[in-house]
């Protein structure tokens, strides 16, 4: 089963809020991706995660940003003081061994 | 640097078929993906190519040229269901880290 779960799927939230999204995969999978997507364009890269490290994360991604795998599961992603330029659909992916990437329903958030 | 180019939208009609191109340049390839996604939901899986050649799935073709960094996907007898966005994907790098083009938005009309 490579299901992957979000939660929220739907964030509104005030600018200047810190907001945490959490993904869970279903079983286990060594590595988890998170994406922002925003309307007509293509998941932009934010940081990967190989087990409970953190390999690489996106110049674009501000010091705002943080995501942490604590126990090679599940993961959170992080934005403090929110911007309304963070408005976007987030996406985790988790993939296992030589697995293709399986995407999460996502967690939509607004920042009004 | 990885850039990935494919059109931004396309029109066809059902029954017909579709070839949706992707060219790449990219460092460290390590295959290349290509998802579909309709409007509000997750991208789900299609394809994956990592040797040249075509692969065939049912309706759906992908093709690899990894020489000239170019791929296309391939939607034979089209239905309405099929209108969605493409998205082509390169994992690049030792750490399987998967960039996406921005879509292409297929319309299936009658």
């Amino acid at each position: 089963d490579t299901g992957v779960s979000q939660d929220p799927r739907h964030k509104i939230t005030k600018r200047g809020q810190n907001v945490t999204f959490r993904c869970d995969p279903i079983s286990e999978h060594n590595r988890l991706y998170w994406y922002r997507q925003t309307l007509g364009q293509g998941p932009e890269f934010l940081t990967y995660f190989q087990n409970e490290a953190q390999l690489e994360k996106s110049r674009l991604l501000s010091d705002r940003f943080s995501a942490e795998r604590p126990k090679g599961s599940f993961s959170t992603l992080e934005i403090q003081r929110t911007e309304q330029g963070d408005s976007a659909m987030y996406l985790c992916a988790v993939a296992g061994g030589p697995g293709y990437p399986f995407f999460g329903p996502g967690t939509r958030l607004t920042v009004l | 640097g990885q850039n990935i180019d494919q059109p931004t939208e396309m029109t066809a009609t059902e029954g017909a078929i579709v070839q949706i191109n992707c060219t790449y340049q990219t460092s460290g390839f390590n295959g290349l993906f290509w998802y579909q996604q309709h409007a509000g939901e997750a991208p789900t899986f299609l394809s994956y190519n990592v040797l040249d050649g075509l692969e065939e799935k049912g309706r759906f073709s992908s093709f690899l040229s990894r020489s000239k960094g170019y791929s296309y996907l391939l939607l034979k007898e089209l239905q309405m269901k099929d209108s969605a966005s493409y998205l082509c994907a390169v994992f690049t790098g030792g750490g399987n880290k998967l960039t996406f083009g921005t879509g292409t938005q297929l319309k299936v009309e009658l």
